[in-house]
């Protein structure tokens, strides 16, 4: 059965800091798709990245960037120069091959975000 | 493209009432929608699975005659609860797959429900 683990509850940082959001994934499939989500205080989800997983580069889009590595089964989150604005909730995702075709996806418990101006 | 919105966005009700929460793609054929649960300070949590014009499939622990769900067309999956309790207080998503071009991998999700019963 496919896992998803973020292992830190909350983190706080002072506005321009760096910080990175780990995340840790089991899956017994050599095909699978990792995402990452953030969620503000109004609820709604905000896709930020899908990555498959015969795809191991790494990822930057502005401020963020994505770390990828199948040897630790780690896909972390970096947010460098943080603002108030990135302050939420974000969890990382799993979808598998044992999701069948439906593409059910597995989430970590999430890592909320305090960025302090 | 790819929007998905979900009717109410908040309800309040009292305790054995039922509630029906809308989940519509506004611009795409949503051949698989799923309905997922968010408690306080916690995670989504997969409630079911639907395929049009088909029955959902639900997660284990979930209780397919109090969480009714229909998805009787490729736009529109509602999610009806019955007979609400105090308990099933929580922030409903849903999500909805793509069934044309776009990657059948990426999820759309609606802005969710709160739902609050008194």
């Amino acid at each position: 059965a496919q896992k998803v683990t973020q292992a830190q509850t909350e983190i706080s940082v002072v506005e321009k800091e760096d910080v990175t959001l780990d995340c840790v994934y089991e899956t017994r499939d050599t095909t699978y798709y990792l995402f990452w989500y953030k969620q503000p205080p109004s609820g709604e989800l905000v896709f930020l990245i899908r990555r498959n997983s015969f795809d191991e580069q790494n990822e930057i889009s502005g401020r963020y960037s994505w770390n990828f590595q199948k040897s630790t089964s780690s896909f972390n989150f970096t947010i460098t120069a943080s603002q108030v604005v990135d302050s939420a909730v974000y969890f990382c995702a799993l979808s598998d091959a044992t999701s069948g075709s439906a593409r059910q996806l597995t989430f970590g418990s999430g890592t909320q975000l305090t960025v302090l101006p | 493209g790819a929007v998905v919105s979900q009717h109410p966005s908040w309800v309040i009700c009292k305790s054995g009432t039922s509630v029906k929460i809308e989940c519509r793609s506004l611009d795409f054929q949503a051949t698989t929608m799923f309905w997922y649960r968010q408690f306080p300070k916690q995670s989504l949590m997969l409630m079911a699975t639907s395929n049009e014009g088909s029955k959902a499939t639900y997660e284990q622990g979930v209780e397919k005659d109090k969480f009714l769900i229909n998805h009787a067309s490729l736009t529109l999956s509602t999610l009806t609860v019955t007979s609400a309790h105090p308990e099933d207080s929580s922030f409903y998503i849903c999500s909805a797959r793509d069934g044309g071009w776009v990657d059948p991998n990426e999820q759309f999700f609606g802005p969710g429900t709160r739902l609050t019963v008194l």
